[in-house]
């Protein structure tokens, strides 16, 4: 009973490196989302996708970049990392039918020093 | 567009107390409400969801909310809190258009005192 996976638990990166952030479900499910979660703050949408192919722009993406060729996985790809980019990032999915309701993953620390 | 204000960052209540969490939302259409938890260090769990019907919900451990739509509220409730209910809450209203993402709100940390 797997539901969404997220790997690595724990990261940190030196500026300027570059990483991805795995994140796979099995409930084939259509959404996919990657949220990040500052301290004192809700989770802020970075990229979406509707399927295998589609992807798109959510709240903040800038700094980040997405692919989605299955179903199940959709890997988050950090470039260049910064220290703004220090965060909780959680990727859910979703079937998208109603009530819409979102699956989580347990999230990857990333410190960006 | 949508937005979700949790008014209270930080609530303290003693173990066996009510408790009531609140949540705003702005939402032009009929909205899909969510309550999640997250324990330290964990992910974000649901407790309960509204999209239609019965304005009040019942939920995972003990939890309610109750939907006013004329005060655009989605509270949620428990009678008695437990040390275990500790954690951070977070309500968050989703659309039924487009990319069907989630706003959250900023989340309202629970102190449970012995």
């Amino acid at each position: 009973n797997a539901g969404v996976t997220q790997t690595p638990k724990f990261r940190i990166l030196k500026i300027g490196q570059s990483m991805t952030l795995q994140c796979t479900q099995d409930m084939n499910h259509n959404y996919m989302y990657w949220y990040r979660q500052d301290p004192g703050m809700g989770l802020k949408l970075i990229y979406y996708s509707v399927g295998a192919g589609i992807t798109d722009k959510g709240e903040v993406p800038n700094g980040y970049n997405v692919s989605r060729s299955t179903t199940e996985d959709f890997p988050l790809r950090l470039e260049l990392a910064a220290p703004s980019q220090t965060s909780v990032y959680f990727c859910a999915s979703s079937s998208g039918d109603p009530p819409y309701e979102q699956y989580f993953g347990p999230g990857t620390r990333l410190t960006v020093t | 567009a949508q937005s979700v204000t949790q008014p209270d960052i930080h609530i303290t209540v003693s173990e066996g107390a009510s408790l009531e969490l609140r949540c705003n939302y702005s939402y032009g259409a009929t909205p899909y409400l969510f309550w999640y938890v997250q324990s330290p260090g964990q992910g974000l769990q649901l407790l309960l969801k509204y999209f239609s019907g019965d304005t009040l919900v019942q939920g995972i451990k003990g939890f309610e909310a109750e939907f006013k739509r004329s005060q655009s509220s989605f509270n949620l409730r428990k009678p008695s809190v437990h040390w275990s209910d500790a954690a951070e809450y977070f309500c968050a209203v989703g659309a039924a258009t487009g990319r069907r993402a989630l706003t959250f709100g900023s989340g309202t940390r629970l102190q449970v005192q012995p």
